[in-house]
């Protein structure tokens, strides 16, 4: 598994500013993803971020509004940019651990970031 | 139509009866089924990691794939008002490096 740490764990912004979510791991992985959890709603992946390389966003996403940062194996952030109060959400990061013999790869979250645009 | 689909709930129950909570799925290439629970407030962990169609049992905790339906299945036995969270399944075409697709997530309370 993985101890996955997030800040801030919540945050009252104002709409036009940007916040930058970090996003720390306690050994080092190869794939971290950034999900969006809306009031009610489920887990939608933002972006994919491998370390060494650009992140790879998913359709809806786009980098202008959520650019990410991915230097080092234990380390990630994800900016909300020009945020407006739709973007109030949960952010989520995740990590892919890799599987012990036999078993298959696993996703593990950290606890959140609590985000509320006024 | 949403690819997973999940009774949203809410669902309560006393202590101490079976829990079902179900999925379907529309895209058949899905291999790998997972079940997360969310506590109020905190991250999705991970319960229970089934590949393919079968059962998977693990303590009070039983997971259900059946390919052929489309369907998956969370059984919990002896439920405690511990287990009262959200439960999301999740699931992706291949092991690695692949985005998982979540169900909207079912809400559970246990009451005692």
């Amino acid at each position: 598994s993985a101890v996955i740490s997030q800040k801030p764990s919540r945050d009252i912004c104002q709409r036009g500013t940007s916040l930058t979510i970090q996003c720390q791991v306690d050994s080092q992985v190869t794939m971290m993803f950034w999900y969006r959890q809306q009031p009610g709603q489920s887990l939608t992946l933002i972006a994919t971020a491998n370390q060494g390389s650009e992140a790879t966003y998913e359709s809806g996403f786009v980098i202008d509004k959520f650019p990410i940062s991915r230097p080092n194996l234990t380390f990630s952030t994800l900016t909300v940019s020009n945020m407006s109060p739709e973007d109030s959400s949960i952010y989520l990061c995740s990590v892919e651990v890799p599987p012990l013999a036999g078993a298959s790869y696993e996703q593990y979250f950290g606890p959140g970031t609590r985000l509320t645009v006024t | 139509q949403k690819e997973v689909e999940q009774d949203p709930g809410p669902l309560s129950v006393p202590e101490g009866a079976i829990v079902s909570l179900n999925c379907t799925y529309s895209n058949s290439a899905f291999q790998y089924f997972m079940w997360y629970r969310q506590y109020s407030r905190k991250g999705p962990e991970l319960l229970m990691y089934t590949y393919s169609s079968g059962n998977k049992e693990d303590g009070r905790f039983t997971a259900q794939v059946d390919k052929s339906s489309k369907y998956i299945s969370l059984f919990i036995r002896d439920s405690q008002p511990s287990d009262s969270a959200t439960y999301l399944c999740a699931m992706n075409e291949l092991s690695g490096a692949q985005k998982l697709v979540f169900g909207q997530g079912t809400r559970l309370t246990i009451n005692p």
